[in-house]
């Protein structure tokens, strides 16, 4: 069984810029979340997709979006990219009979810097 | 929302010694999570613990539900227990909200 798998590990952009991020599920779990880590801090929810349609966003601007995919993959994107989007950008997933209710399971991380 | 305090922020250690960190938060939570956070940034799920006690080899964990807080004891500590420990709690159908986390040094 594969655990959560997140590319490109490492990303710089520059500010203005638009940048996607990718995140495959564990195998069986269709739900996911994602996650925004600035230095020296807790994760913080972006939002979540359960059966490709998002059921659940945090405190971020519309200029942070995604997807979920039939596979349970799912997309990160971020639009006009600003100097405070630096950060670790982490996806986690959650088994079938969870929604936000179960353990998650948290992939490796992007490592997003803007300049 | 629910406010999760961890504490302490920070905390060195002689390997071999043992520590508890401790996880407040401020209202009644239907999930709690301790995730230890490598130096590469990989979480890694320790412990589902809403309430009552667990133990994984030198690991365990408290929750004490009604009076809302958590505790995770590490015994024997080795070089390799360094990094950051977070809790993660859930009050109702929100999202999980992260604490600050400690960052335990283990010094050789």
């Amino acid at each position: 069984e594969t655990g959560v798998t997140q590319s490109p590990t490492h990303l710089i952009k520059t500010r203005g810029q638009q940048v996607t991020l990718r995140c495959s599920s564990q195998s069986g779990h269709n739900t996911v979340s994602w996650y925004q880590q600035a230095l020296g801090q807790g994760p913080q929810f972006i939002f979540q997709y359960y059966r490709e349609e998002e059921n659940g966003r945090g405190n971020f601007p519309p200029r942070f979006s995604g997807l979920q995919f039939p596979n349970y993959s799912s997309e990160l994107n971020v639009n006009a990219l600003e100097l405070d989007d630096s950060a670790l950008y982490l996806c986690a997933s959650t088994p079938p009979s969870g929604s936000f209710l179960d353990t998650q399971y948290f992939g490796p991380g992007t490592r997003l810097t803007v300049l | 929302g629910i406010q999760v305090e961890q504490s302490p922020p920070d905390l060195i250690l002689q390997e071999g010694a043992n520590s508890t960190l401790r996880c407040n938060f401020s209202d009644s939570v239907n999930n709690l999570q301790w995730f230890h956070q490598n130096p590469w940034g990989q979480l890694i799920n320790l412990f589902y613990i809403p309430s009552g006690t667990k133990q994984n080899g030198r690991l365990s964990a408290t929750t004490v539900a009604t009076e809302r807080y958590s505790l995770l004891y590490i015994s024997s500590s080795q070089t390799t227990d360094s990094g950051v420990y977070f809790c993660a709690v859930r009050s109702g159908n929100t999202p999980l909200v992260f604490g600050k986390g400690t960052r335990l040094s283990v010094i050789a």
